[in-house]
């Protein structure tokens, strides 16, 4: 089966802009959730996604949304982006609702600049 | 969910066990304890879950004591493979997400 997989693996841009990253969950899998990864504040929780509906929300400004498509997979967009949303960004896929494990991509790295 | 407390970093001889703890004390009846792993550049991996009783798998063990208030991560042959930050998390098993809190780790540095 293959993995989570996410696109762009890198990604530069200029403060000011917006950007969308993807995630494809492994098959079956219908919850996703996103993470934002900084030497400074660690693996801080996003959102997630269960069936097209989000479920939870971290505490991120409202220039952080995302969403669901009928086939699982799941887009982030950043707006209006500044430096500190330089980060990895990583998203993970689970079978079910209050699965045990969670099976997490490789990620996105973001510089903005 | 509860919080968790973890040495910052430990270092292991190649070969040995590497045993990396874990303090829970405010944990509550129905939380888990989960263990995944972060290989430097790579995305967290899930390591091994438990409730109150010790649990083994393929990659570790998994040793909670009789209050729960704390647990320990063996790794029975430590290899340099091994080298990761280690997350300790509670969580109930079953809620309405799958949201993880992710604490600051044990950077674990297997040496040769």
């Amino acid at each position: 089966k293959a993995g989570v997989t996410q696109t762009p693996r890198y990604l530069i841009k200029t403060r000011g802009q917006q950007v969308t990253l993807s995630c494809s969950p492994i098959s079956g899998h219908r919850s996703v959730s996103w993470y934002q990864q900084t030497p400074g504040q660690g693996l801080q929780f996003l959102f997630e996604y269960f069936s097209e509906t989000q479920r939870n929300k971290g505490n991120f400004p409202g220039r952080f949304s995302g969403r669901q498509f009928s086939n699982s997979r799941s887009e982030m967009n950043v707006s209006t982006l500044e430096l500190g949303d330089s980060a990895l960004y990583l998203c993970a896929s689970s079978p079910k609702d209050g699965s045990y494990e969670q099976y997490f991509g490789p990620g996105t790295r973001l510089t903005v600049t | 969910d509860a919080k968790t407390t973890q040495p910052p970093s430990m270092d292991c001889a190649e070969g040995r066990a590497a045993n990396l703890p874990c303090n829970h004390s405010t944990i509550s009846g129905n939380e888990y304890v989960y263990w995944y792993r972060q290989i430097h550049s790579q995305g967290p991996q899930y390591i091994i879950h438990g409730l109150k009783n010790n649990e083994t798998n393929e990659m570790a063990s998994l040793i909670i004591t009789e209050d729960r208030k704390s647990s320990t991560l063996i790794l029975p042959h430590a290899t340099l493979r091994d080298t990761a930050v280690y997350y300790c998390i509670v969580r109930p098993y079953y809620n309405a997400g799958n949201m993880l809190t992710f604490g600051g780790g044990t950077r674990l540095m297997v040496k040769p």
